[in-house]
């Protein structure tokens, strides 16, 4: 059971570089987010997507974008990443929308922006 | 504005039990959840409260109370694996989670 997979797990990027981070689930959720976390403070939602076809921002969107062409994929594009973006992303996933309900994660991307 | 605070850490020792605590402001309350995040790992979900009172589940329980905006997370007999950070987390007015900072728990032999 995959649940949740992010990619890549961890990568080193130039200033000024696009990235894109992926998350696939596998277990028909309908709404996914994604979140970055960064030490003494707690995650912060970045983007969420309550169904296919929507998305929303979260407390953090500037820097990032996001789309739900279907229910299992959930990318994460850095459009031109800049240092303040160095940080550990994660996507979940949750049945219902609107955070309602348990959240599950992926196992996280690790970011570095030079 | 709004905002969750729990300590940054705690110690306690194998066997024993430990309270983590969490108050909390926010606009509006539609829960209150706990994850449990090892060192380099996903959060996994621990427990969710709606009503005040006591919910218990094997050796974790959690608490709620709505009128004090608060919450603590009780582990008993603790074990070496039960080392992680616990994160407190509140659905807030437009049901988008609020996370506290975590509380990092060290166990002792």
């Amino acid at each position: 059971i995959a649940g949740i997979t992010q990619a890549p797990t961890s990568q080193i990027l130039a200033a000024g570089r696009r990235m894109t981070l992926r998350c696939t689930q596998d277990m028909r959720h309908n709404a996914m987010y994604w979140y970055r976390q960064d030490l003494g403070l707690g995650l912060r939602l970045i983007h969420y997507s309550n169904t296919a076809g929507t998305t929303g921002k979260g407390e953090v969107p500037d820097g990032y974008s996001v789309s739900r062409a279907n229910t299992d994929d959930f990318p994460l594009t850095l459009a031109s990443a800049v240092p303040s973006q160095t940080s550990v992303y994660f996507c979940a996933s949750s049945d219902g929308g609107d955070h309602t309900g348990e959240l599950f994660f992926g196992e996280g991307s690790r970011l570095t922006v030079l | 504005g709004q905002n969750i605070d729990q300590p940054t850490e705690m110690t306690a020792t194998e066997g024993a039990i430990v309270q983590i605590n969490c108050t909390y402001q926010t606009s509006g309350f539609n829960g209150l959840f706990w994850y449990q995040q090892h060192a380099g790992e996903a959060p996994t979900f621990l427990s969710y409260n709606v009503l005040d009172g006591l919910e218990e589940k094997g050796r974790f329980s959690s608490f709620l109370s709505r009128s004090k905006g608060y919450s603590y997370l009780l582990l008993k007999e603790l074990q070496m694996k039960d080392s992680a950070s616990y994160l407190c987390a509140v659905s807030s007015s437009n049901y988008q989670l609020i996370w506290g900072a975590g509380t990092k728990l060290i166990i002792k032999p």
